[in-house]
């Protein structure tokens, strides 16, 4: 696609229950990024997928949080008993290969609201 | 630690006035690359400029430009000729070239007055 897509765009779910959120990247970008951007606040790193290489799954905050990318190209980022602290928005971002600037090109999150 | 600290939680300018972004950084890499992005209300994060630490020259994208000084760990924006739509929150990011992640800090909200 033209650029990154996330869906749902926003979401309302109530404690405890579990919530998928989508990435689709741009075509052909290897890299691909999950930040969470609590209100007020900076962005703050879950995972990074680079290629077939085992994904870097330091800033996941609690085992609750797991993503998967399959094919190379979608991801899912999943939340497990969500709780109230969950609520951010979840962005994710995407960048052609090492060796160039890596700039990331961002989808436009979805807002996850746990009630 | 790689952290990227923004001094200034808001900002305002006059439009058609000169304002000026501030950025520091922590790395012990002599490898990265430094980027301002803008969000705007629609949440959706926006590229405005770009700098490779390996470049001396000062990156420019028609009115914006940055003041990159390497061995301070300094990286402003300076934004010109300030228009209503240039109003969002701003974000300074670093990656190291053998980085998985972006650093951000926390963002400079802009508000620009008619």
């Amino acid at each position: 696609g033209a650029g990154v897509s996330q869906s749902p765009s926003n979401k309302v779910t109530e404690k405890g229950k579990d919530v998928e959120l989508r990435c689709d990247p741009i075509s052909g970008h290897t890299a691909l990024y999950w930040y969470r951007q609590s209100l007020g606040q900076g962005l703050e790193f879950l995972i990074y997928f680079q290629g077939n290489s085992a994904p870097d799954k330091s800033g996941l905050p609690s085992d609750r949080f797991s993503a998967e990318r399959t094919g190379g190209s979608v991801s899912t980022l999943t939340i497990q008993r969500t709780q109230q602290e969950d609520s951010a928005v979840y962005l994710c971002a995407s960048s052609l290969v090492r060796g160039r600037t890596p700039e990331a090109f961002f989808g436009q999150g979805t807002r996850l609201t746990v009630v | 630690a790689q952290t990227v600290t923004q001094s200034q939680p808001e900002m305002s300018v006059q439009e058609a006035e000169t304002v000026t972004l501030s950025c520091t950084y922590d790395t012990s890499e002599s490898d990265y690359y430094l980027f301002w992005y803008k969000q705007p209300p629609s949440r959706q994060m926006i590229l405005v400029i770009r700098q490779e630490a390996y470049k001396q020259q000062n990156a420019t994208e028609n009115r914006f430009s940055v003041n990159f000084q390497k061995a301070a760990k300094s990286f402003s924006l300076k934004i010109s000729d300030s228009q209503l739509g240039d109003a969002a929150m701003y974000f300074c990011a670093y990656i190291p070239n053998t980085g998985n992640q972006f650093y951000f800090g926390t963002g400079t909200s802009l508000t620009v007055i008619p």
